[in-house]
């Protein structure tokens, strides 16, 4: 099984704010990493897929980069319902998440 | 609008079963894998089982695998999954997920989740 680790688990910023995070897998997952964003008591929502690719409607604040075994999401000024957690999910092989990162105000 | 819309959940004793179900609309069912995810209260996401669009292959995390059954009616377009033995281990949320067609396990498309209790 593919491990994935995200850093940090929370961080608390600003609207405005420039924000990365961090996703290691334990083994390479190539291109095949997602990112999701889920407000609280909200479902998730696909942002990025790909390792870089933007899902449709999503705001190009949001980008994402990195393959192998290390990858990050930007948000390149943070907006007020970017407030959520995000996780990481590798599809190279059956699906494991991140265990989250929480981004408080 | 494409939605998903999950059934099924309550509260089961330990050792009990629940059938979850799915029911999608505004698009082509049959043409798409699906997938259940769950999450724990408080915690994060863990994929459980997924099937192929045509319902001939499927296949389970290690933590439900002998348990848990996913199975799908296109003629009804429905998609269940079948829980017994069900432990404490098993609250949680559970999100029936569409798979973005050509790209495996990525979940573009998600339910608003059935919740599972599972206590004496």
């Amino acid at each position: 099984d593919i491990q994935m680790t995200q850093s940090p688990s929370s961080l608390s910023a600003s609207v405005g704010d420039r924000v990365t995070i961090t996703c290691r897998a334990s083994q390479s997952v190539r291109s095949n990493l997602n990112w999701y964003q889920q407000r609280p008591g909200k479902v998730p929502k696909l942002l990025i897929y790909g390792g870089s690719t933007l899902q449709s409607g999503v705001p190009t604040r949001f980008s994402g980069s990195g393959g192998g075994t290390d990858f990050t999401l930007t948000i390149s000024s943070l907006q007020s319902e970017d407030f959520a957690t995000y996780f990481c999910q590798q599809s190279y092989s059956l699906p494991s998440f991140g265990g989250g990162t929480k981004i408080e105000i | 609008q494409a939605h998903l819309v999950e059934s099924g959940g309550g509260l089961v004793k330990p050792g009990g079963s629940l059938r979850l179900s799915c029911a999608p609309s505004g698009f082509t069912f049959s043409d798409y894998y699906m997938s259940w995810i769950r999450q724990a209260p408080g915690r994060g996401l863990e994929w459980v089982s997924y099937i192929t669009h045509n319902g001939r292959s499927h296949q389970s995390a290690d933590s439900v695998k002998g348990r848990f059954t996913i199975s799908r009616d296109n003629t009804n377009n429905a998609l269940y999954l079948q829980m017994n033995g069900l432990t404490d281990d098993d609250t949680a949320v559970y999100y029936c997920a569409r798979e973005v067609r050509g790209h495996y396990f990525v979940f573009d498309l998600w339910g608003q989740g059935a919740p599972v209790s599972v206590s004496s």
